[in-house]
């Protein structure tokens, strides 16, 4: 099983723009995804297979990929954009198949 | 509109077995290219995930927990459930129940609906 590191924290002004990175061996070859979760609420998926954003999910959430990072950013970050923000990919051989979860983000609007 | 509901005691004492029933509704527990699976998170932690199966029976466990997790299903109640053995205070958490996509291949697998979640408090 590998990891997936995640910076604990990360601050930004509202207005400006909030990147979230996530690192793991495995992530050239593994899509990553993006859960939201706020402070008593279950996690929500905010982007799927790297760089999808799912329907309802705000336009100012965006995903990238690039070698064993993979990257969210959240542009004109607004309060309600304050949150834990975890990322997830599988570790997948021919005889199993996990989840993997980094460590988590919390993002505080400044 | 898929939900996805926990339910179980909120109290297990030390080496007592957990044991916790996730409820499907809007949605069939068999349709195909969907795994259901627990998730967990101790009070103050991150998300730590248990295991998920398929509606035939073949499961995934966490390998950190292989040894006292079982994960069941039962499709005629569009139920699946957790056991998790010889609990202790580090098992305290928020438990999920979480339904598991599987898209274009086994690289592509992620949680897409969620449960509230149900608190679990190991203690005596």
């Amino acid at each position: 099983s590998y990891e997936l590191t995640q910076p604990p924290s990360v601050s930004v002004s509202p207005g400006q723009t909030a990147r979230i990175t996530c690192s793991g061996d495995a992530l050239p070859k593994q899509y990553a995804y993006w859960y939201q979760q706020k402070p008593g609420q279950a996690p929500v998926l905010v982007i799927y297979k790297d760089s999808e954003r799912p329907s309802g999910i705000p336009e100012r959430f965006s995903g990238s990929s690039s070698g064993t990072t993979v990257t969210l950013t959240i542009s004109g970050v607004q309060a309600e954009d304050e949150a834990d923000y975890y990322c997830q990919s599988a570790d997948s051989s021919g005889t199993y198949h996990h989840v993997v979860f980094g460590g988590g983000t919390k993002l505080t609007v400044l | 509109q898929l939900q996805l509901q926990e339910s179980g005691p909120g109290l297990v004492k030390p080496s007592e077995t957990l044991s916790l029933t996730c409820t499907v509704s809007g949605g069939s527990i068999s349709s195909s290219s969907y795994y259901w699976g627990w998730i967990r998170q101790p009070p103050g932690k991150g998300l730590e995930w248990i295991g998920s199966i398929y509606y035939s029976g073949s499961t995934y466990y966490n390998p950190s927990l292989k040894s006292r997790v079982t994960i069941s299903v039962d499709t005629s109640k569009n139920q699946f459930s957790l056991k998790l053995s010889s609990v202790t205070a580090a098992d305290t958490a928020v438990y999920y129940c979480a339904r598991h996509r599987l898209g274009s291949g086994w690289s592509d697998y992620y949680m897409d609906v969620w449960g509230k979640g149900t608190t679990v408090t190991v203690s005596s």
